[in-house]
């Protein structure tokens, strides 16, 4: 059963352009909502995270934007750049306590051209 | 900071053998995690602790056990490897607190022949 679907599955971006992400949930969360980023070989890395009572959250390029009634929040990248070339996860707290019991969606490959 | 480190890096097994990957922290978190990735399937998580001698199921946790003996370490064990138990492991830790941040080793790669 699915819990988080996360979308698109890759994107291909130009140098400079925009890369969106978007993901859907369906239980009751309560917690942070995060966004982890991973490269080859390496473990995810917390990106940036949203708590549910905000409706929009940035850091420097990277901007969550969390529509709580609608259960989306979503990853904007602004001017990116081919070093964000990367595999990212949105993740949804599991209950009412995120302990780190995330459900993590499947990832969207991000390819960013120079 | 060495951070979280899991050890053996890559580990090529026969079905039936079995294995233990080892998960240290040197941060003091009270949190530990063991989740697979699958090519398309994100994190899943198959046990978790809560805290030193805890221990709990995640979301697919057949086939496998965990022990937390101490605090810095947490232990992810194979009885009788699977061809579907091929995947790279992760190992992670957490203060506890709702922040949404986990930290993550660098993974675990496993064949099962």
């Amino acid at each position: 059963q699915q819990q988080v679907k996360q979308s698109p599955q890759s994107l291909i971006v130009q140098k400079g352009g925009i890369s969106i992400i978007n993901c859907a949930y369906e239980n009751t969360a309560f917690d942070y909502f995060p966004w982890y980023q991973q490269f080859p070989g390496k473990g995810p890395a917390l990106l940036i995270a949203i708590r549910p009572d905000v409706s929009e959250k940035k850091e420097g390029r990277f901007t969550i934007s969390f529509n709580k009634s609608a259960k989306q929040f979503s990853l904007h990248i602004m001017d990116s750049q081919p070093g964000d070339s990367a595999t990212y996860f949105c993740a949804v707290p599991r209950g009412g306590s995120t302990l780190g019991r995330l459900y993590f969606g499947r990832g969207t490959q991000l390819t960013v051209w120079p | 900071n060495a951070g979280v480190t899991q050890t053996p890096k890559f580990r090529v097994l026969k079905t039936g053998q079995s294995m233990t990957l080892l998960c240290a922290q040197d941060m003091n978190h009270e949190y530990m995690y063991w989740y697979r990735q699958d090519p398309g399937m994100g994190l899943r998580l198959i046990h978790y602790s809560v805290g030193e001698g805890t221990t709990a199921k995640g979301e697919v946790p057949d086939g496998y056990n965990v022990s937390r003996l101490k605090k810095q370490n947490f232990l992810l064990g194979l009885e009788s490897a699977a061809p579907s138990q091929t995947s790279v492991y992760f190992c992670a830790s957490s203060q506890g607190r709702n922040t949404g941040e986990l930290f993550f080793g660098e993974g675990s790669r496993l064949t099962v022949l």
